[in-house]
């Protein structure tokens, strides 16, 4: 599985927004890149994913390099809730229908301030 | 539909007792994951199931650890003759195909003593 590295620790202050960058230099061309968040005492719940154009959703965007080795998860204005460690992940489509499992690294622990 | 359910939330056991814990995965996710968390660390993939069949086992599992999904639906996790490095939180996640979002359950946390 091709390795991500994300750095150990943010902060931000509420209502500020807040990008958290990954980066995936061995990334292959059918890598999508997944991001998961776990709060404290849950389990991962999913975010958002994207293979090369940028992506939005109701709960993130996703910006993706041109040349695919990183990516950045923006978090438009942070809320206490948002308090948790964000995974970056890459999985393969295998065979255009079901996406490989979850490699988890050690993830960001996002840290935020009222 | 309530989600990925996992039973019991919390297990304490004797080292060299078996424990087995129990996932209900969202009805009709044909893929059914099980990793192992310990503190500070992310999750680690243990096995995964499509329908009823065990598609990759990590090397991590040793001998000790069975997983079982009959008939495609919920799956157990067994683990013989615990040991206290066995502590953890046991985390089982389900999705279907073409779906990229994996749905986890809050997970079981055991701990050996």
């Amino acid at each position: 599985d091709a390795k991500t590295t994300q750095p150990n620790s943010m902060e931000s202050n509420e209502e500020e927004p807040v990008h958290l960058p990954c980066n995936h230099s061995t990334i292959s061309g059918t890598d999508y890149i997944h991001w998961y968040r776990q709060l404290p005492s849950q389990g991962p719940e999913y975010v958002i994913h994207g293979l090369t154009s940028n992506v939005n959703n109701r709960m993130a965007s996703l910006a993706i390099a041109e040349d695919r080795k990183s990516s950045t998860l923006i978090l438009h204005r942070a809320t206490l809730r948002d308090a948790a460690v964000y995974y970056c992940i890459l999985s393969q489509l295998a065979g255009g229908t079901s996406y490989g499992k979850l490699t988890f690294g050690q993830g960001t622990i996002l840290t935020v301030h009222p | 539909d309530t989600g990925v359910s996992q039973n019991p939330r919390h297990k304490i056991t004797k080292r060299g007792q078996n424990v087995t814990f129990r996932c209900d995965p969202i009805s009709e996710h044909n893929r059914l994951y099980w990793y192992r968390q310990t503190l500070g660390q992310g999750p680690e993939f243990l096995t995964y199931f499509q329908n009823e069949a065990q598609l990759e086992k990590s090397r991590l599992l040793s001998d000790r650890f069975s997983a079982e999904r009959p008939k495609g639906s919920f799956s157990t996790l067994e683990i013989q003759r615990t040991e206290q490095g066995d502590s953890a939180m046991y985390l089982c996640a389900s999705r279907t195909d073409g779906v990229p979002e994996a749905f986890f359950g809050q997970g079981t946390r055991l701990t050996v003593v």
